[in-house]
């Protein structure tokens, strides 16, 4: 099992507004920065969201993250099709020294 | 941009070493954190560990003892070695890279290696 919990899976309607949310502990997120991946089938991931809210050049502002204590959460607005993806959370960890990764929040747009 | 291209055998056989290439386009391997993570088949991802470009590396601690992670600046590759596999390793293994230990920007496209005798 992975360190940090997410959801298996998800879904929502074209247009919709989707959470998906990563919990932790007092080692991970509660005292790190937190990271979200997206990876659209048979692709490598993509960096979405970095240091708990922040989007690389050319992401759309339709996605965004928070962090609260240690939960955080990946919000995806005006949701299209293109958004089917696996969602994965990510952030150091003191105690373990290494990157945890979620175990991935499968989106489904129905 | 900087780009990644992942290479080197995809089939190993147990107990044998899995040792792959990752070279570095568009930008200089001397500085930034350089990492590898895997994917089994139809699991999530596992983070194997980074180099940062002056040499300094961190491990998963679950594959510690079988892992080295090595930069050659001379020619803008970083390698990846795990000794000792078996089933278990099999997956696609990425290499990627971004300024922090803790997040990449780029990544490779993957390569699937195969444990099987």
């Amino acid at each position: 099992q992975s360190v940090l919990t997410q959801a298996p899976s998800a879904s929502g309607t074209p247009g919709q507004r989707v959470t998906i949310s990563c919990s932790g502990s007092n080692s991970n997120i509660g005292s790190n920065y937190v990271h979200w991946y997206q990876q659209l089938p048979g692709t490598a991931p993509k960096l979405l969201i970095y240091r708990n809210n922040q989007r690389p050049s050319g992401v759309p502002d339709r996605f965004s993250g928070s962090k609260s204590g240690t939960s955080a959460s990946l919000a995806i607005s005006g949701l299209r099709s293109e958004d089917e993806a696996d969602y994965y959370c990510a952030a150091w960890d003191d105690s373990l020294s290494t990157v945890v990764f979620g175990g991935g929040t499968k989106l489904t747009v129905l | 941009q900087v780009q990644l291209q992942e290479s080197g055998p995809g089939l190993v056989k147990p107990s044998e070493t899995l040792s792959l290439t990752c070279t570095v386009s568009g930008g200089s391997i001397s500085s930034n954190y350089w990492t590898w993570i895997r994917q089994p088949p139809g699991k999530g991802l596992e983070w194997i560990g980074h180099i940062y470009y002056s040499g300094s590396a961190n491990y998963n601690p679950s594959l510690t003892s079988r892992v080295t992670i090595s930069v050659d600046t001379s020619k803008n590759q970083f390698s990846l070695k795990v000794t000792s596999v078996t089933a278990a390793d099999t997956a696609v293994y990425y290499c990627a890279t971004g300024p922090s230990g803790s997040y990449s920007h780029y990544w490779g496209q993957g390569t699937l290696v195969t444990v099987s005798s």
